[in-house]
């Protein structure tokens, strides 16, 4: 079955610091997409950072970044240059065809100034 | 419209009483989907249109919900006979593309319901 682990329930940074939030996952299915979503105490879900599963490289966007590490089954979050707009929930999630987004427990971000 | 719209944002209702949310995506987007976030919790998947396909129900948790995509646009997800256990933010989204490079689904503001 597809599962997404996210194995810490809280996090705290210094502002300016890098963090670092853990996913791993499971399938058998050689295509799938990874995602990461922020979720501001607001309650949207802000669609960060994608990773498809035969990219070559980590995808980037701005201060995010997805180190993948495919035969490790992880896809962790790299935020560079923490800032206190970064303190919400974050979710790890899976697409398999594109059908529906399978998502982890979540880990909350807190920044300290 | 510019993005996904769920009315209403909030629903306070009784116990045992039926109710319906509604979601109105993306003009043009073919796929949508609903979600429920209980209080602190991941994001449950409940059911899944794509085009004129016949949805998938899979994540549906009894038979008490029920949900419709007329036109190949706006959904309504029905709640009968709710329980206090039915409390929690229900989330819909739409994406454009369905596999293949996938830039994320865009997802509504939620519509939070309490049951008492």
């Amino acid at each position: 079955a597809q599962k997404i682990t996210q194995t810490q329930p809280g996090m705290f940074v210094q502002e300016k610091e890098a963090v670092t939030l853990d996913c791993t996952y499971d399938t058998s299915d050689p295509s799938y997409g990874l995602f990461w979503y922020k979720q501001p105490s607001s309650g949207e879900m802000i669609f960060l950072i994608y990773q498809g599963s035969y990219d070559q490289q980590n995808a980037t966007e701005g201060r995010y970044s997805l180190n993948f590490q495919k035969a490790r089954k992880s896809a962790n979050l790299v935020i560079s240059a923490s800032q206190l707009g970064d303190s919400a929930m974050y979710f790890c999630a899976m697409s398999l065809g594109g059908n529906k987004l399978v998502f982890g427990a979540g880990t909350i971000l807190r920044v300290k100034s | 419209g510019a993005g996904v719209s769920q009315s209403p944002s909030n629903k306070v209702t009784e116990k045992g009483k039926d109710v319906e949310l509604r979601c109105d995506p993306i003009s043009g987007h073919t796929a949508l989907y609903w979600y429920r976030q209980s209080l602190g919790q991941g994001l449950e998947f409940l059911i899944y249109f794509q085009g004129n396909s016949a949805p998938d129900k899979s994540g549906l948790p009894s038979d008490r919900f029920s949900a419709e995509r007329t036109g190949g646009s706006v959904s309504t997800l029905t709640i009968q006979r709710t329980q206090q256990e039915d409390s929690a933010v229900y989330l819909c989204a739409s994406s454009l593309v369905v596999g293949g490079p996938n830039y994320g689904y865009t997802f509504g503001s939620g519509t939070r319901l309490t049951v008492v």
